[in-house]
């Protein structure tokens, strides 16, 4: 079935740092993927998305690109904020299927220091 | 508002009694999902309703939880006979449609305290 991984955290960066959580899917059909985030609580919150493979999605200096070859989809920032503190959820949605085709991963902590 | 709207946003209750969530989409969307998240934790499904259809209850833990939307409206998710395990925060959300590039999106939830 499908699923989504992304790395354990928690990770800790210092103000201006570069991110990256790791991402990886397995799929049965040709998903959407996405990235979330939730701030304390907070619900979750579309941070960005891709629908096809070597599309790259975008939001608030965060960039995401859609890898079929690695089934991957790691989201990246060039320099963390401490407003970036956050949990971030990879996620992928497929049309394979009847039923729930909407799939998070665990989530990643983030805390960036100043 | 047009947001993904829950109520109430804190619950407290004592062990054994029923509990009824409420979740009220965007106006439109189709397709509806509750979620758990406990403390520190990701989320797991719970129940998925699209549209007309019949609902996907795979994520249901036990029989104590039942769900119910009335056609591409409101939803409550129900707890019957409450343990302290349902502690967590309910989140619910609603996209347009499932599959395709359709993203959900989040109400901020209902925290639920089982003492």
């Amino acid at each position: 079935g499908d699923s989504v991984t992304q790395m354990e955290g928690p990770v800790t960066l210092s103000e201006e740092a570069f991110l990256t959580i790791n991402c990886t899917y397995t799929a049965t059909g040709y998903p959407s993927l996405f990235w979330y985030v939730q701030y304390p609580g907070e619900g979750l919150q579309l941070l960005l998305k891709a629908t096809k493979a070597d599309d790259k999605g975008s939001n608030k200096g965060f960039e995401a690109t859609y890898r079929k070859e690695t089934t991957s989809f790691h989201l990246e920032k060039g320099s963390v904020q401490v407003s970036d503190s956050a949990v971030y959820f990879c996620a992928l949605s497929d049309i394979a299927g009847t039923g729930n085709q909407f799939y998070f991963g665990t989530g990643t902590s983030l805390t960036v220091i100043p | 508002g047009a947001g993904v709207s829950q109520s109430p946003s804190n619950k407290v209750t004592e062990k054994g009694k029923d509990v009824e969530l409420r979740c009220d989409p965007i106006s439109g969307h189709t397709a509806l999902y509750w979620y758990r998240q406990r403390l520190g934790q990701g989320l797991e499904f719970l129940i998925y309703f699209q549209g007309n259809s019949a609902p996907d209850k795979s994520g249901l833990p036990s029989d104590r939880f039942s769900a119910e939307r009335t056609g591409e409206s409101v939803s409550t998710l129900t707890i019957q006979r409450t343990q302290q395990e349902d502690s967590a925060v309910y989140l619910c959300a609603s996209s347009l449609i499932q599959g395709g590039n359709q993203p959900q999106h989040f109400g901020d939830g209902t925290r639920l305290s089982i003492l």
